[in-house]
C-alpha cells in the first residue's frame, strides 16, 4: 500500500526558507506512470497547487509561486521535496504532498506550517 | 478567488440527493479532464471522481460525476451523516499551465 508522509519544521520565520520532504513508502517516485507533487491549504480556505516533479526530473509549477517554489527528487532515497524561499504569512498553510496520477489518488496526512513574524 | 466556480455550501436531508456545481472555462473545464476531492474535517483530500465520471475503487456507486461544456457537477445520492464534508473539483487549466481547484463547498445532511 503507497505511503506518503511529509516531513519538515512546524514553524519557519517570515523571510526565510520553507523547506518540506515527502518519504514515499511501498512504491517508487520513477514510475513513468506518476507525478509527484505538493498542494497547500491556508487554515479555513481552499486548496491550492504547488507544482509537481516526473520521474525523469522534469517541474511543473504553479506561477503564482514558480520564482520562490523548488521541488527536486531523490529517487534512491524514495523522497521529493519542496523549498518555497522568502516566505510570508501568506504562506501559512498545511502543505500536503501527493501522487498524480489520472487525480491525486494519494495525499499525504499533511503538515502544518506557519510562519512567524 | 478561485477560477473554478462553486457554490460555498449546500444542503439536503439523509436519503436524498444533492448536487454540486464547478464552473471554469473553456481552457480548464472546456478541455481537461474534472476531479471531485471529499475531504472530510481534519483530515486529507481524497478523490471520488477522476476523469469527469470514472470512480476509484472504493467509492460508493452513490457518488457520480458528469460533465458539459465549461461545467461539472457531482452528485450523491442516498445521503449519509458520513458524507458531511467539503468537496473541491479540480482541472488543469491549459492556458495558465496549472491545476486549479474550486473554492470548495460544504455539505450538510441535515
Amino acid at each position: 500500500q503507497l505511503q506518503l508522509q511529509e516531513s519538515g519544521p512546524g514553524l519557519v520565520k517570515a523571510s526565510e526558507t520553507l523547506s518540506l520532504t515527502c518519504t514515499v513508502s511501498g512504491g517508487s517516485i520513477t514510475s513513468s506512470s506518476y507525478y509527484w507533487g505538493w498542494i497547500r491549504q491556508p487554515p479555513g480556505k481552499g486548496l491550492e497547487w504547488i507544482g509537481s516533479i516526473y520521474y525523469n526530473g522534469n517541474t511543473y509549477y504553479n506561477p503564482s509561486l514558480e520564482t520562490r517554489a523548488t521541488i527536486s527528487g531523490d529517487t534512491s532515497k524514495k523522497h521529493f521535496s519542496l523549498k518555497v524561499s522568502s516566505v510570508t504569512a501568506a504562506d501559512t498553510a498545511v502543505y500536503y504532498c501527493v501522487r498524480s496520477g489520472m487525480a491525486y489518488d494519494y495525499w499525504g496526512q499533511g503538515v502544518l506550517v506557519t510562519v512567524s513574524s | 478567488q478561485s477560477v473554478l466556480t462553486q457554490p460555498p455550501s449546500v444542503s439536503a436531508a439523509p436519503g436524498q440527493k444533492v448536487t454540486i456545481s464547478c464552473s471554469g472555462s473553456s481552457a480548464n473545464i472546456g478541455k481537461n479532464y474534472v476531479a471531485w476531492y471529499q475531504q472530510l474535517p481534519g483530515t486529507a483530500p481524497k478523490v471520488v471522481i477522476y476523469e469527469n465520471n470514472k470512480r476509484p475503487s472504493g467509492i460508493p456507486d452513490r457518488f457520480s460525476g458528469s460533465k458539459s461544456g465549461t461545467s461539472a457537477t457531482l452528485g450523491i445520492t442516498g445521503l449519509q451523516i458520513g458524507d458531511e464534508a467539503d468537496y473541491y473539483c479540480g482541472a488543469w487549466d491549459s492556458s495558465l499551465s496549472t491545476e486549479l481547484f474550486g473554492g470548495g463547498t460544504k455539505l450538510t445532511v441535515l
